[in-house]
């Protein structure tokens, strides 16, 4: 099965609210990790990535939290817009390989 | 600068033909990967090029597909004898995996459609 996946397939939320999108992993050899934003007809865009030395890395309006106890990894976003209406994937790196495993996305509606 | 390149964006094509879907990676990014997408799938890793090494073909689904990259920068994908499971979106990514953990960067992706 998949090593990444995610909790919720679609999220709605208020503009303005704060959004949270989960995502677990199974592999604790899991070093690296990455949130990606899709919007129709793109490819992903990259948002926040975190290293496993880490628990919390912040940026502008995302936060990226890291609980390596339970393998858990969620994307939080700030004061949501409709702009950040698109389908977020979290993908991880296995230490030693080259590629990304991602999730299969949650989709966020965000109504004005 | 400008970003990951993919041609052609939109590509129908009959059952049984071939394909060739071009990617053109960030100038001076020595890591190439392509991954397939399906309609409201995650990602399906197919091939990774990295500098002069040998590339990691273990994602390719079958003998049908094959991947170049010539002089360590374009990279052309073939698809031959098109089925219609081959239908879906085809993303390339490039960046510096051999500085370890680094994002990748992608693409707009090529759609291809089999009828």
């Amino acid at each position: 099965g998949e090593s990444v996946g995610l909790h919720l397939p679609t999220l709605s939320v208020q503009e303005g609210d704060n959004s949270i999108i989960n995502c677990a992993y199974s592999n604790s050899a899991s070093d690296y990790f990455i949130w990606y934003k899709q919007e129709s007809g793109k490819g992903p865009q990259f948002i926040i990535d975190i290293r496993s030395n880490m628990d919390k890395r912040q940026g502008q309006r995302v936060t990226v939290l890291l609980n390596k106890t339970v393998k858990h990894l969620s994307l939080q976003i700030a004061a949501t817009q409709p702009g950040d209406s698109a389908v977020y994937f979290c993908a991880e790196n296995i230490r030693g390989y080259s590629t990304l495993t991602f999730g299969k996305g949650t989709m966020l509606l965000v109504s004005p | 600068g400008a970003g990951v390149s993919q041609s052609p964006s939109n590509k129908v094509t009959e059952k049984g033909k071939d394909v060739e879907l071009r990617c053109d990676p960030i100038s001076g990014h020595t890591a190439l990967y392509w991954y397939r997408q399906s309609l409201g799938q995650g990602l399906e890793f197919l091939i990774y090029f990295q500098g002069n090494s040998a590339p990691d073909k273990s994602g390719l689904p079958s003998d049908r597909f094959s991947a170049e990259r010539t002089g360590g920068s374009v990279s052309t994908l073939t698809i031959q004898r098109t089925q219609q499971e081959d239908s879906a979106v085809y993303l390339c990514a490039s960046g510096h995996r051999d500085r370890g953990s680094s994002p990748l960067h992608f693409g707009n992706g090529t759609r291809l459609t089999v009828t």
